[in-house]
Formats: C-alpha cells, structure tokens, sequence
C-alpha cells in the first residue's frame, strides 16, 4: 500500500508562470488537505477537500490559488502567475474519515521560483 | 492559526536525558491532539495522540501529558536519542490540522 504520492518533489518557474502540484492520497482515503511550509517555519494550512468537493479554503490566498480533488485522479494544487513569494514547501496530506484520524503526509514538492 | 502556541521554539538535550515540549491552545472545540514529528526533507510523520477523555498517554519512551482546563499539552521524550533529533509539532484540531510553530530538538551524544 503505498504512500501520499507526491509530485514532482522539485519544481521550479519562473516569475509569471504556473505550477501545477499533484497529490495520489493513500488508497481507501477520501479526505486531502494541502499546507505549506516555509524554511525553519511551521506548516501552514491551505485548503481540505474530500472528492469533488472543497470543504476548507480558508487557508487558500484569494487569489492565483486553486485547488480541487476530482472523482478521478490526484489533487491538484494550482498557483497562476507565481511570485518570488510562492517559493516554500507544499505538503499534501490524506486521511481516511477526516475528523480525528490520522493524517498521512506526502514527502511534499519544494517550488523554487526564480 | 495563531491559536496554536508551541514552546520552546528548540531545544538541547544530552543522549538519556529528557525532551519537554509544550503546546497551548485556545480553542476548545479541539478533540483531538496529536504530535508529529518531521525529519529534514520529509513530511511530517505522527508521533502520538491523544483524546480528551484522558490526561495521559505512553508509547514506549513517548508520553502526551494532557490538561484540559489549562488547555495545555505536553510531549515527553524520556532517555533521548541522536535519533529523536528532529522537529516536532503538536496538532490539536477537529476536521483539520492545526499545526504549532514546531521544537527542533537536538540530542547530542
């Protein structure tokens, strides 16, 4: 049973571009949630969402992030246009009800914007 | 996310000794309080939970001290190893994680 499957593990954009961050949660789970961590910093939560749907973006900066869990495939987390400032750790976790369980992390994608 | 309060921000410990890391809260809501430990390039990786119905929990060298009506939690790593070197975050939440600021501890041998 494999892991929270995360890619790439490094990406790196330009100033203006997109990244795009995929998440494969742990077979059986139906709850991601994304956070980003920056250097020597504590993890920062982004958004929750269980399959098709968003639960929790009260995390998401209003804007150029986007994220969604469709009924087939990883999660996707979509920054447009990324800024010097977007360069951090993106972390995607799973769980398997929720509430109360525990989550397991991702080795995560470290964005690099140059 | 300020409700969470971790402390210290990190700490050194000598091989055997003992690790204290601290964790306050203000939102009572919480029901759940998990630590997780993460190692340098990799995500973190739960340690230990603990649910409010009890005020102690131990795994091997690892104890939640739990005090409700302080809204406090505590992680003892007792007989501390170079291994134990690592970032720990408490967790408390409901739906969702709510991460401290993280305790990076150094065990030296």
């Amino acid at each position: 049973n494999a892991g929270v499957m995360q890619n790439p593990r490094h990406l790196v954009r330009r100033r203006g571009q997109e990244a795009r961050l995929r998440c494969s949660p742990m077979k059986g789970h139906s709850h991601v949630y994304w956070y980003r961590q920056l250097p020597e910093e504590g993890l920062k939560f982004m958004v929750y969402l269980q399959k098709e749907n968003i639960i929790d973006e009260s995390g998401m900066p209003k804007e150029r992030f986007s994220a969604e869990f469709p009924k087939e495939g990883p999660s996707i987390l979509r920054i447009q246009q990324v800024v010097r400032g977007d360069s951090a750790a993106y972390f995607c976790a799973s769980s398997q009800t929720g509430y109360r369980s525990e989550a397991f992390f991702g080795q995560g994608t470290r964005l690099t914007v140059v | 996310q300020q409700q969470v309060k971790q402390s210290p921000q990190s700490l050194i410990v000598q091989k055997g000794g003992i690790s204290i890391i601290n964790c306050a809260y203000e939102n009572t809501a919480f029901d759940y309080f998990p630590w997780y430990q993460q190692f340098p390039g990799k995500g973190p990786a739960l340690l230990i939970a603990i649910r409010p119905d009890v005020s102690e929990k131990k795994e091997g060298r690892f104890t939640i001290s739990f005090n409700k009506s302080a809204k406090q939690f505590s992680l003892h790593i007792m007989d501390s190893q170079p291994g134990d070197s690592a970032t720990y975050f408490c967790a408390p939440n409901t739906d969702k994680l709510i991460f401290g600021t993280g305790t990076r501890l150094q065990v030296f041998p």
